[in-house]
């Protein structure tokens, strides 16, 4: 079964780090791009960032820029968000999602991980 | 304020068919392919249309896509009480350099 599973959200303090992982199984992993989106309770999807398959390229929101590092294991499976000098407006639930991008073409994201929830304040 | 635009709300009788719209410009409707979700309550977004107008595998045809110019389309045909969610558009802004999304349109099956 095609799976992903994100861990790590929780309560952090404004100014503070957290890293939300998201572990990938049931396809091969290190064909694909991720990425990571973001949601307050009862409200949009918002983007946060994605990833080449092989880590080589990344892109961020302008809202997260400079503060957010995404990154990924390929031999672990594993997709990783760092996040640093959080603000309360980081406050939401956090998805992964694998991409259907080719290139600098993006087509979707077809397997979206359940969510962790991260809150600052 | 999202860059694409979807209308809050729309609502049909089940059996009957609805449309939710998603109007965006030319960095990102207007030169790169769109997406559907569906979200049902208190669950993770579902693809539902990719590419424009592709179903993934498993996804009943009374969902279907369609872009023109700088909007966007979702249809649902032969509505059931299931399909009660919010559903939301997505695509790539060139502009932007970031996947962008509609702020997203309840449907409610009456």
């Amino acid at each position: 079964e095609v799976q992903l599973v994100e861990s790590g959200g929780g309560l952090v303090q404004p100014g503070g780090s957290l890293r939300v992982s998201c572990a990938a199984s049931g396809f091969t992993f290190s064909s694909y791009w991720m990425h990571w989106v973001r949601q307050v309770p009862g409200k949009g999807l918002v983007w946060v960032s994605r990833i080449n398959s092989d880590g080589s390229t990344t892109t961020y929101a302008d809202s997260v820029k400079g503060r957010f590092t995404i990154s990924r294991d390929n031999a672990g499976n594993t997709l990783s968000l760092q996040m640093n000098s959080l603000r309360a407006e980081d406050t939401a639930v956090y998805f992964c999602a694998r991409g259907l991008d080719m290139g600098y073409y993006f087509y979707g994201m077809d397997v979206w991980g359940q969510g962790t929830t991260v809150t600052v304040s | 304020q999202s860059a694409l635009t979807q209308p809050p709300s729309v609502s049909a009788a089940a059996g009957q068919k609805v449309t939710i719209s998603c109007s965006g410009s030319s960095s990102n409707i207007g030169s790169n392919y769109v997406s559907w979700y569906q979200q049902l309550p208190g669950t993770a977004p579902k693809l539902l249309i990719y590419d424009n107008n592709k179903r993934p595998s498993g996804k009943p045809d009374r969902f279907s896509g369609s872009k023109s110019g700088t909007s966007a389309t979702l249809g649902i045909t032969g509505l059931q009480t299931g399909d009660e969610a919010d559903y939301y558009c997505g695509t790539w802004d060139s502009s932007l350099s970031a996947v962008v999304f509609g702020g997203g349109t309840k449907l409610t099956v009456l």
